[in-house]
């Protein structure tokens, strides 16, 4: 089944100690990117990876850190975490960017205290 | 600043009524509008728009693209309450293939019976 995995679902940390959410995808596809999501702000592009070893900053990427070693393999390191990054979390891959339909994890609910 | 808007930012209607949603975006670079549906997990897609005046359907929705005036709307008619959902507007921009995508705030549509 094509799917995007992202764990964990839920997770709650203090700040300050390093996490990494991870997201794997089976389909292949070349362009990854991560979002996060705040009521009345939709869904903010955090970073976005175009293929092995090629990503760049999206709107929101202060706090955050991401690596693309394998094609298949996109994850969200948040080195501090802060309060401010309470989200919720999608990790989302398509074929290429500017070529339609991205598929979105299920999604991680993070709470900082 | 790319920016994209959608309003209304919630609509309630009754089962059986048609609506119409509205995207406006502000784009450097403009490649394609995609519309998404999100219930309460990821969104998943609906339509990828990229040329004017051609309508895309699929059953009782519709979405069609104004490059000139720089708007998209969604149309759902006879609507279900499973039509219920937040729906959201996407824009994919970029001078080169190193593209982002940028999302509206969504409309939050609840459908009552």
């Amino acid at each position: 089944e094509a799917q995007v995995t992202q764990n964990p679902r839920y997770l709650i940390t203090v700040t300050g100690k390093k996490l990494t959410v991870t997201c794997s995808q089976n389909m292949n596809h070349e362009y990854m990117s991560w979002y996060r999501q705040d009521p009345g702000l939709g869904l903010r592009q955090i970073y976005y990876s175009m293929n092995v070893e090629v990503t760049d900053k999206g709107d929101v990427p202060e706090g955050y850190k991401v690596s693309r070693k394998e094609k298949r393999n996109f994850p969200l390191i948040l080195e501090s975490p802060s309060p401010n990054q309470t989200s919720l979390y999608f990790c989302a891959s398509s074929l290429w960017a500017g070529g339609g339909e991205a598929f979105f994890g299920q999604g991680t609910r993070l709470t900082v205290v | 600043e790319d920016k994209v808007v959608q309003s209304p930012l919630s609509l309630v209607v009754h089962e059986g009524d048609t609506v119409t949603l509205n995207c406006s975006y502000e784009v450097t670079n403009f490649r394609s509008l995609l519309w998404y549906k999100q219930e309460k997990k990821a969104p998943t897609f609906l339509f990828m728009l990229t040329s004017s005046g051609i309508e895309k359907k699929s059953g009782r929705l519709s979405s069609i693209l104004d490059k000139k005036e720089l708007f998209s709307i969604l149309n759902i008619t006879a609507t279900q309450t499973g039509d219920s959902a937040i729906y959201l507007c996407a824009v994919e921009a970029g001078k080169t293939s190193y593209d982002k995508v940028i999302f509206g705030p969504g409309t939050s549509l609840s459908v009552i019976p």
